[in-house]
């Protein structure tokens, strides 16, 4: 079966500091990976995506993605990681042999004290 | 610029009442739609999507039951809703899945039902 862990619940970071929000995935062949973020009592919003190329994506608000084939992952980053950061952090993956689904992780709160 | 709207933001319904959530696109045409549910503010479960209209898949065996009448509308349905109902529902909206399938989605702002 095809899932996506992210195996921590909590992240807390300072701000200033660097953030990881990590992430694996299982899935049939060479997947598409996601990132989302969701801030309280509204919907989710699209950060970045993988899909082919360069293993280092960059997406909205300052985060990064790195694909990590032997790994199997998939982790979230920031250089400097700022209050406004605090939120609730998704990752997904969609399988290149299947149609229209997507299968997302159980979800991180990062949280960064000022 | 493609904005998806959802109604009501919040509803508040006794055990056994029917329930009809909606949720419509605006700004692309023959989208993939789909219904999740969230509870207590963690994962995601998928309910319903759709490719087209009239065309529902089910991801789960509930109460809950979903139409899509026009091309951009998604509606989510109960006849009689249970406790286990409540959460915070949320549509979401993708590019139909052409050659390149690594689309996202894009959600719309959610609706937080409470059944008591």
């Amino acid at each position: 079966a095809q899932s996506v862990a992210q195996p921590e619940d909590q992240v807390n970071v300072a701000e200033g500091n660097p953030l990881t929000v990590k992430c694996t995935y299982s899935v049939s062949g060479n997947p598409y990976l996601f990132w989302y973020v969701q801030y309280p009592n509204r919907g989710l919003q699209f950060l970045l995506k993988y899909i082919t190329g360069d293993n280092l994506v960059k997406g909205s608000y300052g985060f990064e993605a790195e694909f990590n084939k032997s790994q199997t992952s998939f982790h979230l980053k920031k250089p400097s990681a700022l209050v406004s950061d605090s939120a609730l952090y998704f990752c997904a993956s969609r399988s290149r042999l299947s149609a229209s689904k997507i299968i997302f992780g159980s979800g991180t709160r990062l949280s960064i004290r000022p | 610029s493609q904005t998806i709207h959802q109604w009501p933001a919040t509803l508040v319904q006794p055990v056994g009442s029917p329930l009809s959530l909606e949720c419509t696109v605006e700004g692309t045409s023959n989208p993939n739609l789909y219904w999740y549910r969230q509870a207590a503010g963690r994962g995601l479960q998928l309910l319903f999507y759709s490719v087209g209209i009239g065309q529902i898949s089910s991801e789960v065996p509930q109460n809950l039951s979903a139409s899509r009448p026009q091309d951009r509308q998604f509606i989510l349905s109960s006849k009689k809703l249970l406790l286990s109902d409540s959460g915070f529902y949320l549509c979401a909206w993708s590019v139909r899945a052409g050659v390149i399938r690594g689309e996202e989605q894009f959600f719309g702002p959610g609706t937080r039902l409470t059944v008591l």
